[in-house]
């Protein structure tokens, strides 16, 4: 069975860094590109980056362009997502997804001093 | 950027009835678009991608159809638990957009 478990989401002040993880298993995870994808309180889904299988493809979304950066460790079948200059505007919960058929059940980032 | 533009923004329902969503892209994206639900609580579930081929353990009652810029998900008998808020995804073009939204209430 396939999972996904995010991990690192917290309180964090306006201009701070948080660090997020995802630990995947039921799946061979270097054979998949990985996204993080966010989601406001009671809004919609905004797609925030992607990385390729080895790591040699990264996209992100305007919104984070420059402030966040996604990378993974295959052989900790882990995915990262390291976010700084934190607005109050990235206060969201964060879903990591195996390219996009199976998500996590996602970490809240609250940014707020 | 492709702005995915979802319609209704709500649409209230009963149970046994036919339900057409729409999606449209300001710009073709072929077949690259996916179908997902969420209900209160939870994460997105992947419905259909590619535009129209359901995912794995998906009813038939869901359908997916379309190419270029205008897609329809349709669910042919409606049942409570598709109580849901129902989102398309076009992955054509970085960046990937999703519609906002058609959330299916009951009547």
């Amino acid at each position: 069975e396939v999972q996904l478990v995010e991990s690192g989401g917290g309180l964090v002040q306006p201009g701070r860094s948080l660090k997020l993880s995802c630990v995947a298993s039921g799946f061979t995870f270097s054979n998949y590109g990985m996204n993080w994808i966010r989601q406001a309180p009671g809004k919609g889904l905004e797609w925030v980056a992607y990385i390729s299988s080895g790591s040699s493809y990264i996209y992100y979304a305007e919104t984070v362009k420059g402030r966040f950066t996604i990378s993974r460790d295959n052989a900790k079948n882990t995915l990262y997502l390291q976010m700084t200059s934190l607005r109050s505007e990235d206060t969201a919960l964060y879903y990591c997804a195996r390219r996009f058929l199976n998500w996590g059940q996602g970490t809240l980032v609250t940014v707020s001093s | 950027e492709t702005v995915m533009t979802q319609s209704p923004t709500s649409m209230s329902t009963s149970i046994g009835e036919r339900v057409t969503l729409n999606c449209k892209a300001s710009q073709s994206v072929g077949i690259n678009v996916d179908w997902y639900q969420q209900t209160p609580g939870q994460s997105p579930k992947l419905l259909i991608y590619g535009a129209s081929n359901r995912h794995t353990g998906v009813p038939d009652r869901f359908t997916g159809s379309g190419f270029g810029r205008d897609f329809t998900l349709t669910i042919s008998n409606m049942e409570a638990e598709d109580l849901a808020v129902y989102y398309c995804l076009q992955y054509g073009s970085i960046p990937y957009t999703f519609g906002a939204g058609t959330k299916l209430e009951l009547k």
